[in-house]
């Protein structure tokens, strides 16, 4: 079962525009969620991460926002660049014991010039 | 440089060939793992490794099999191939209190005849 769903499965954003990807998960015993990103023909890397203990988390241009009781979260990549173009995964893991992720299914992100 | 390297980077083999791909870190992480990438199905786990001689099945365990002998080594056995096990094989790393750095291999691209 899809322990953690990933939308959209693309998106086409305009340079300096707002990307936007969502995740949603359905075990509480998750406390820990990371993005990946992957540019093509490199395996993915971290790119920021959260604890369900905040709310919000930004790095320069990119930002997580979680909504514990939804148990959703969303990933938001502020002026878009054609450099952001690549494959993003959310992730989700629970710190008790072993780190062991489970991924979404990935979303394909293309800033066009 | 720190990294997890595998090998090869491209393999063509034929049906029922074993075949072994390799990984291998020089960060000394307790935690590896394997995951295959498949068009629309994200990054699922194959197989995982806490620390040495400590195996365990992930998402997608069938038709694989791994063993972890050393700390720095994590190799990937497909003893007998089948055209469905086509695909992009990534090896990670982790020390184990730190699952949100896990750090990504390049990729082994895998076609099977």
């Amino acid at each position: 079962q899809q322990q953690v769903k990933q939308s959209p499965q693309s998106l086409i954003v305009q340079k300096g525009g707002i990307s936007i990807i969502n995740c949603a998960y359905e075990n509480t015993a998750f406390d820990y969620f990371p993005w990946y990103q992957q540019f093509p023909g490199k395996g993915p890397a971290l790119l920021i991460a959260i604890r369900p203990d905040v709310s919000e988390k930004k790095e320069g241009r990119f930002t997580i926002s979680f909504n514990k009781s939804a148990k959703q979260f969303s990933l938001h990549i502020m002026d878009s660049q054609p450099g952001d173009s690549a494959t993003y995964f959310c992730a989700a893991n629970s710190l008790g014991g072993y780190s062991t992720l489970t991924f979404g299914k990935g979303t394909m992100l293309l800033v066009s010039p | 440089e720190a990294q997890v390297t595998q090998n090869p980077r491209y393999l063509i083999t034929v049906t029922g060939k074993k075949l072994t791909v390799t990984c291998s870190q020089n960060m000394n992480h307790e935690y590896m793992s394997w995951y295959r990438q498949d068009p629309g199905l994200g990054l699922r786990q194959i197989y995982y490794s806490m620390n040495v001689e400590v195996t365990d099945k992930g998402d997608v365990p069938e038709g694989y099999k791994v063993s972890r002998k050393e700390k720095r080594n994590f190799p990937l056995i497909l003893e007998s191939p089948s055209p469905n096990q086509t695909s992009l094989y990534f090896c990670a790393s982790s020390f184990h209190t730190s699952p949100e750095t896990q750090y990504f291999g390049p990729g082994t691209r895998l076609l099977v005849l």
